[in-house]
């Protein structure tokens, strides 16, 4: 049963260029999540989708974009990077956008960025 | 204030120790609350779900006190290999949208020592 699966990996660009990032969602999960955590901080949440929709929105600007795809994976865009950007950015999925004790939510290994 | 606070940490306790970590959250509407253990650069993993009834799993210990929206977990007879970053997790349902919102903590460093 593959679990969350993030591409690429590692990736350094510079500042002011544009990044996807991808995520497959454990099998049988419906719903992706995106986080950004930053050195020496807890995960902070992105956006949310579900039915190929952005459902949630947490305090993130607008060059913070995501998809949706049919099969469920979902890709997260970032334009006009900024040093700031830099972070592990961490993919979850889930069955259904609403959780519980009893569904939980699993994380992929992330996508390491830095924008130099 | 932050949605959900932690102890700053790190904790450096000898093997065999108890060691307990506090959280508190804002968010009164919060649903349900986790704990995560993250390892140096790895992704979150789930450690245990918390019930107000509290709940054991081998050495760890949750508890959730909603009244004083309060966390904690203890860990018995600490290992090394319970070195980690624990982060405090709460689960809120965003009504509208429907979809939820995990807000973590920034996480307590633990460090078991021989």
């Amino acid at each position: 049963d593959a679990g969350v699966t993030q591409s690429p990996t590692h990736l350094i660009k510079t500042r002011g260029q544009q990044v996807t990032l991808r995520c497959s969602p454990k099998s049988g999960h419906d719903t992706v999540s995106w986080y950004q955590q930053a050195l020496g901080q807890g995960p902070q949440f992105i956006f949310q989708y579900y039915e190929e929709e952005e459902r949630q929105r947490g305090n993130f600007p607008d060059r913070f974009s995501g998809h949706q795809f049919p099969n469920y994976s979902s890709e997260l865009n970032v334009n006009a990077l900024l040093l700031g950007d830099s972070a592990l950015y961490l993919c979850a999925s889930s069955f259904g956008p609403g959780l519980s004790s009893g569904n939980t939510i699993y994380f992929g290994e992330g996508s390491w960025l830095t924008v130099v | 204030r932050k949605e959900v606070e932690q102890d700053p940490g790190p904790f450096n306790v000898p093997e065999g120790a108890t060691v307990a970590f506090n959280c508190t959250y804002s968010n009164s509407a919060s649903q349900s609350f986790f704990w995560y253990r993250q390892d140096c650069r790895k992704e979150p993993k789930l450690l245990m779900s918390v019930y107000s009834s509290g709940n054991e799993d081998g050495r760890f210990t949750a508890q959730l006190n909603r009244a004083s929206q309060y966390i904690s977990l203890l860990i018995r007879d600490s290992k090394l290999s319970d070195s980690a970053t624990y982060l405090c997790v709460v689960n809120s349902l965003i009504l509208t949208g429907g979809g939820n919102k995990l807000t973590f903590g920034t996480g307590t460093q633990l460090k078991v020592e021989l």
